[in-house]
């Protein structure tokens, strides 16, 4: 089956600290990958996508992922973290011609 | 990008009874999508709603229990049906953007439902 995997489903970090959040992803077709950030109380926001143009994404706030099919990962990082980046954030694939699979999610905990 | 609002933003209902949780777009778009998220979990795909047409539901919702409207290209309702305490989640709308074939979706703010 096609999915993704997020590892730890809690991370913490200091301000100001490098931040990275894992994500593997399955799939037997190109995938198209996306990360999603859910503030406390909110709904899902777009961080960035990959759909299979430059294996370097850059997204909002910051935050960034590359795609790397060797090791079918698609990890999220940012290089200084900030208070305000505390939030759940999801990983999330569309495998070929199918629907949106997201994954379980990463707490992301940020400390003065 | 899509503006969607929902409403209303949360509810605490009791067992038995029913919920409909309405999800408006600014623009016109083709598929809707009703999601689930349990609490401390992901998000689970609870049906795609095209307009003029039944919605189609995933595996492990049936209609019966999640009825879903489109009645225009702007518009959709969920409703939770004989709600029970496991019906407690966030529920979501979403929409397809973009201009590519495999389009980011966009959230509305979600529905927190609470059932006693």
């Amino acid at each position: 089956a096609q999915s993704v995997t997020q590892l730890g489903s809690h991370v913490s970090v200091s301000e100001g600290a490098l931040v990275l959040l894992r994500c593997n992803y399955s799939s037997s077709v190109p995938p198209y990958l996306f990360w999603y950030v859910q503030y406390p109380n909110q709904g899902l926001q777009l961080l960035l996508k990959y759909t299979s143009a430059a294996t370097l994404v850059k997204g909002i706030n910051g935050f960034e992922a590359e795609f790397k099919k060797s090791e079918t990962s698609f990890h999220l990082t940012k290089p200084s973290a900030h208070m305000s980046d505390a939030a759940e954030y999801f990983c999330a694939v569309i495998p070929g011609f199918q629907k949106l699979v997201f994954g379980t999610g990463t707490r992301l905990l940020v400390s003065p | 990008s899509a503006v969607i609002s929902q409403k209303p933003s949360r509810d605490i209902c009791q067992r038995g009874t029913s919920l409909t949780i309405q999800c408006q777009v600014d623009s016109q778009v083709t598929m809707m999508f009703w999601y689930r998220q349990q609490p401390g979990q992901s998000l689970t795909l609870i049906a795609t709603a095209n307009q003029g047409s039944e919605a189609t539901y995933e595996s492990g919702f049936v209609i019966d229990k999640f009825p879903i409207s489109r009645p225009n290209l702007t518009f959709s309702t969920l409703t939770v049906s004989n709600m029970s305490p496991e019906d407690s989640s966030i529920y979501l709308c979403s929409v397809e953007g973009g201009t590519g074939h495999y389009n980011e979706q966009f959230f509305g703010p979600g529905t927190r439902l609470t059932v006693l």
